[in-house]
């Protein structure tokens, strides 16, 4: 099986700071990575597919890079509504399709 | 407007057997795929199986094959996530997904909330 390891587990940044989050494959998976955000008490919401590509209606501050096995998520001015846990997710063959741990991010 | 809209939460002993549904709408139901996520109390999310409802080709990720059983209705819209025998640790949040293409899960279901507790 393809494992993510994805970090920080958790981070505190202060709005309008530059929060980044990186998610490892344990191998080669192309750009078979998906990035979801998953605010309290709600189901989750895709923001980025294939890497880098935001999903329509997804504000632009919100950013995906990489391929192979190394690949990082961008908010590049948190807001408060940012509030959330952001996971990745690798689609690489199927069944074995994995999320991330998963990265809380909060409000310093 | 695609939605995927799940039935309620449900309370059950360990040992029962227990079915969800989960009933898309606003699509072509036997078109696309549609699959499981589990998410356990203050937990991450884990990918369970999914479904074609055209044919009913099913995949099941290795951690949840023989644990539980999906089936689709293509006749009433609707897929199915079912335990034989539930235990305490299946407790959890479990929510439906429609991939776009691949695993890319634009559509989410609202959740249904497992609890399994004597």
């Amino acid at each position: 099986d393809i494992q993510m390891t994805q970090s920080p587990s958790s981070l505190s940044a202060s709005v309008g700071d530059r929060v980044t989050i990186t998610c490892q494959a344990s191998q080669d998976i192309s750009n078979y990575l998906n990035w979801y955000q998953q605010k309290p008490g709600k189901a989750p919401k895709l923001l980025i597919y294939d890497a880098s590509n935001l999903e329509t209606g997804v504000p632009s501050r919100f950013s995906g890079s990489g391929s192979g096995t190394d690949f990082t998520f961008t908010i590049s001015s948190l807001q408060p509504e940012d509030i959330a846990t952001y996971y990745c997710q690798q689609y690489d063959n199927l069944p074995s399709w994995t999320f991330g741990q998963g990265t809380k991010v909060e409000i310093k | 407007e695609v939605q995927l809209v799940q039935s309620g939460a449900e309370v059950k002993k360990p040992g029962e057997s227990l079915k969800i549904s989960c009933k898309g709408s606003g699509y072509s139901f036997t078109s696309y795929w549609i699959g499981w996520v589990r998410q356990m109390p203050g937990k991450g999310l884990e990918w369970m199986g999914i479904i074609y409802p055209g044919d009913s080709d099913t995949r099941y990720s290795p951690s949840f094959q023989g644990q539980v059983t999906i089936s689709a209705d293509k006749s009433i819209s609707t897929a199915y996530l079912q335990w034989s025998s539930l235990k305490a640790s299946d407790t959890a949040m479990y929510y439906c997904v429609r991939p776009r293409v691949g695993a890319t899960f634009d559509y989410w279901g609202q959740g249904t909330l497992v609890t399994v507790s004597s």
